[in-house]
């Protein structure tokens, strides 16, 4: 089956650091671009960053709001995408989704999401 | 750029016609517009990509339209099953999305 599961979520007090997993399957992961986007309670969603395929030196892009202290990686060996949030801010809470993208090189549309997985930041 | 979504609910019944509208506040370069739908515990699912292009799978009661900074989702008539939120996004650099229309039973 074609799908993105992202999992490492939970509750987390401000100032510590989180990682999350996208673990994929059923399609070639190493010739995908994958993208994470966030959305907070009551909110639309939000881009936070963005991994280029191998093909193009798995480069990455992190939005403003992040930029700092979130950072994307990826294991194309084991299908698996990462979110390495450190310095984590109440305003962080949100449910995080992983997406594959088909861009090339520039972030395109998402045509795979995940079903999230949930990050509160609370003391 | 801003995303606006319009309206934020739109209430209808089985059979009627959606019409939802992204406005951009500066040209969205090349057509780099998306909609998705998301239902409550799901994946959102992509439906719309080039502003017009249905994504594998979407029926085609799902048509996107426009260009520059005026982009519209019409679902031509609704199934129960269409009933759910629906965002617009802009790709390309510094993507980024609107903040959603309800689609609900009226």
């Amino acid at each position: 089956e074609v799908q993105v599961v992202e999992s490492g979520g939970g509750l987390v007090q401000p100032g510590r650091s989180l990682r999350l997993s996208c673990t994929t399957s059923g399609f070639t992961f190493s010739d995908y671009d994958m993208s994470w986007v966030r959305q907070a309670q009551g909110k639309g969603p939000e881009w936070i960053g963005y991994i280029r395929s191998r093909s193009y030196g798995g480069t990455t892009e992190t939005a403003a709001s992040v930029k700092g202290r979130f950072a994307i990686s990826r294991d194309d060996s084991r299908g698996i995408a990462y979110l390495q949030m450190n310095s984590l801010k109440t305003e962080d809470t949100a449910v995080y989704y992983c997406a594959r993208d088909a861009g090339s090189y520039v972030p395109g549309w998402l045509d795979l999401w995940g079903q999230g997985t949930l990050v509160i930041v609370s003391s | 750029i801003v995303l606006t979504q319009s309206p934020g609910t739109l209430s209808l019944s089985p059979g009627e016609r959606a019409t939802l509208s992204c406005r951009a506040s500066q040209n969205v370069r090349s057509s780099y517009l998306a909609w998705y739908q998301h239902k409550p515990g799901q994946a959102p699912r992509l439906l719309i990509h080039g502003a017009i292009t249905r994504a594998t799978g979407i029926p085609d009661r799902f048509s996107g339209s426009g260009s520059g900074t005026d982009f519209t989702l019409t679902i031509s008539r609704l199934e129960p099953e269409d009933f759910a939120v629906y965002y617009c996004h802009q790709y390309g650099y510094s993507p980024l999305f609107g903040q959603g229309t309800r689609v609900e039973v009226k």
